[in-house]
């Protein structure tokens, strides 16, 4: 596709559940970016990979957030042992390279975890 | 402390009017770069413009505009003849140069609802 891709659009996780969030960045794309945004708040950064490298994770709330971009396209978030206070939509974005220019962002997961 | 501060939470606007949506920013970094992103109610972030901190004109992009004042630390949004599609949140964002470029930090969002 043309744009950021991101599956599911919707989970709902029982609370200790393992969840896995997926993105499909644009094709070529060197970042990605994975932001937290939670309901009626701008986004928060996450974790930040250039290619297969994960340059940034400052962002990860908790031991429990783990990122992963093995072959530099297709990333993957997953939360372990999910929490009331992990329900949020995850954005993700790619830009096409590493300067300061624009990301953009696919439509997110919406978790909610009950 | 690197922080982006949006004063409006709610602006209403009347169609083919213009309208300002306000953003400060606090930043040590002397470069940096300043972003707007939109985000209708389906979700996505779908980016609006941008703007340096060593840029000396003011961006646009079609109807929009960023007004940069950077002694003041401002970049504000400036949407001319405001149409029904606008109805959106707005985030300003931030892009330092301590963070590597790799990190926007964004504001609350200001909620901008027009109306016919």
């Amino acid at each position: 596709g043309a744009g950021v891709s991101q599956s599911p659009r919707y989970k709902v996780a029982k609370r200790g559940q393992d969840v896995a969030l997926r993105c499909d960045p644009i094709s070529g794309h060197v970042s990605l970016f994975w932001y937290q945004q939670a309901l009626g708040q701008g986004p928060e950064f996450l974790t930040y990979f250039q290619n297969e490298a994960q340059l940034d994770k400052s962002g990860l709330p908790s031991d429990r957030f783990f990122a992963e971009r093995p072959e530099g396209s297709v990333s993957t978030l997953k939360i372990q042992r999910t929490q009331q206070e992990d329900s949020a939509v995850y954005l993700c974005a790619s830009r096409v390279g590493t300067t300061n220019t624009e990301a953009f962002f696919g439509q997110g997961t919406r978790l909610t975890v009950v | 402390a690197q922080k982006i501060t949006q004063t409006q939470p709610g602006m209403f606007v009347q169609e083919k009017e213009a309208v300002t949506l306000d953003c400060t920013y606090d930043t040590s970094d002397q470069s940096y770069g300043l972003f707007w992103y939109k985000q209708p109610s389906s979700g996505e972030m779908i980016f609006l413009i941008y703007q340096g901190s060593y840029d000396e004109q003011n961006a646009t992009e079609g109807r929009y505009s960023l007004n940069f004042q950077k002694a003041r630390k401002s970049a504000n949004l400036v949407i001319s003849a405001s149409q029904l599609g606008d109805s959106a949140m707005y985030f300003c964002a931030m892009s330092p140069f301590s963070g590597g470029y790799n990190k926007l930090i964004f504001g609350a969002g200001t909620r901008l609802a027009v109306h016919p």
